[in-house]
């Protein structure tokens, strides 16, 4: 099935540094989510994106998170100043008409 | 409070070897509760979605079942390329759009020839 893409696939950041992660959606979609796993955990909702507005966001998704989609193609998933737990997976995925999600390969980030 | 539980944790079985994932879950009213196999370092890759009580779905090898309380994941006759964590997620009702998933641990399944 049409998915979306992820870029990059992995990120080294420093403590304290910006992160910019982007979904690319191969489809005019609208609904698009955020999820992390971290490393031999569950994968978490952080936030779901509907027609340019934030639709949902969980406890995870503080101040320290933004999302957007600059030129309404692009999705992305800011991380103002990184910690080392924010160290995860982060998936992009997203709704067709029929409920299901799906998801991209992801970005790995590290924070060191 | 929204939760799922998936066992057994990990399971080893020869190849050919039929045997069933659990997945059980609470939930404030089910939408829909989802399947999906993740391999090392890659994103959930879909298989199912299933939506009420006595739905029954299948691909190849997979089939999954689902009642008001779990869903199961049968493996018959699995080949060491079905080695993989297999996740369940459950969806709430919601008044508009599409909700969140919530996730389970998952179940890490080796098979060997």
């Amino acid at each position: 099935e049409p998915e979306v893409t992820q870029t990059p696939s992995h990120q080294v950041t420093q403590m304290g540094q910006e992160v910019i992660l982007r979904c690319v959606p191969i489809s005019n979609h609208l609904y698009f989510y955020w999820y992390r796993q971290i490393l031999g955990q569950k994968v978490e909702f952080l936030v779901s994106f509907y027609n340019n507005e934030i639709s949902e966001k969980s406890e995870i998704f503080d101040d320290q998170f933004s999302v957007e989609r600059p030129d309404g193609s692009n999705f992305t998933l800011k991380i103002r100043s990184t910690k080392l737990e924010d160290s995860a997976m982060y998936f992009c995925a997203r709704t067709t008409g029929f409920n299901e999600q799906f998801f991209g390969p992801g970005t790995r980030l590290t924070v060191l | 409070e929204d939760q799922v539980t998936q066992s057994p944790e990990a399971l080893r079985l020869q190849e050919g070897e039929s045997s069933s994932l659990n997945c059980s879950y609470t939930v404030s009213g089910l939408r829909g509760l989802f399947w999906y196999r993740q391999d090392p370092g890659k994103g959930p890759e879909f298989l199912f979605t299933l939506y009420s009580a006595g739905e029954e779905k299948e691909k190849e090898r997979l089939k999954a079942t689902l009642t008001k309380k779990e869903s199961f994941l049968h493996i018959t006759a699995p080949k060491p390329e079905d080695s993989a964590t297999y996740l369940c997620a459950v969806q709430r009702t919601f008044s508009g759009g599409y909700n969140k998933l919530i996730f389970g641990a998952g179940t890490r399944l080796a098979v060997h020839p």
